[in-house]
């Protein structure tokens, strides 16, 4: 089974700066597609960047870009330029290419702070 | 823009109470997803249904049942509530893949009930 591992359950990052949220995995499978999902205080979880495994570049969306090392089992989230409104709870997510449900990591506290 | 309604945010039951749990899409989406989210464990899958009737059991279904009787409509049951079923629920739903062919459609998300059982 796979399973989806975030080490830092609490995070925080000063206005403007940059930082990076760990994920790793563990998977027997080749190709597969990993997420970051953004959680903010009392409000909808929305998808942040999603990576398929096969594709060798790294993706990205605006100020947030992965760090995607297939071999490491390693997809980490670097935000640029924090602001206020990156305060959130962030999941890494794994999917496989059979099946129809993700597997969610423990999830990353990330305070942005003025 | 993908909208994902789960019935209630806030709920207050009693133990042995039968308890439900509903959540409603309007994208015409194959894929409904029910998941119980908890401090330090991230979200673990529950129940999920690909179709009409149809239904998977997750990595915790224990305690708990669903009904999909409309492709819109994914109903998450409590038998009989218990405490250690407090906790934030949340309904997600994704396009499936036999319409997509693709396994990168994202998973869209209500606002999540938090349910209390005393």
């Amino acid at each position: 089974a796979q399973t989806v591992t975030q080490s830092q359950p609490e995070m925080s990052v000063q206005e403007a700066e940059t930082v990076t949220l760990s994920c790793t995995y563990d998977t027997s499978e080749n190709n597969y597609y990993l997420f970051w999902y953004k959680q903010p205080p009392s409000r909808q979880m929305i998808l942040v960047i999603r990576q398929e495994a096969y594709k060798q570049q790294n993706a990205t969306e605006n100020r947030f870009s992965v760090n995607f090392q297939k071999a490491a089992k390693s997809f980490s989230l670097k935000i640029s330029d924090s602001q206020l409104g990156d305060t959130a709870m962030y999941f890494c997510a794994f999917r496989n290419n059979y099946g129809q449900n993700f597997v969610f990591g423990p999830g990353t506290r990330l305070s942005v702070l003025p | 823009d993908v909208k994902v309604t789960q019935s209630s945010r806030y709920l207050v039951k009693r133990t042995g109470e039968k308890v439900f749990l509903e959540c409603v899409q309007d994208m015409d989406h194959e894929n409904m997803f029910w998941y119980r989210q908890d401090p330090g464990l991230g979200l673990r899958l529950i129940y999920f249904s690909y179709d009409v009737k149809m239904k998977e059991k997750g990595d915790i279904p224990e305690g708990y049942s669903v009904s999909r009787e409309k492709k819109e409509r994914f109903s998450l049951i409590l038998e009989s509530a218990s405490t250690n079923q407090t906790s934030m629920y949340l309904c997600a739903s994704s396009l499936g893949v036999g319409r997509t062919g693709e396994f990168d459609q994202p998973q869209h998300f209500g606002d999540g009930t938090r349910l209390s059982i005393l």
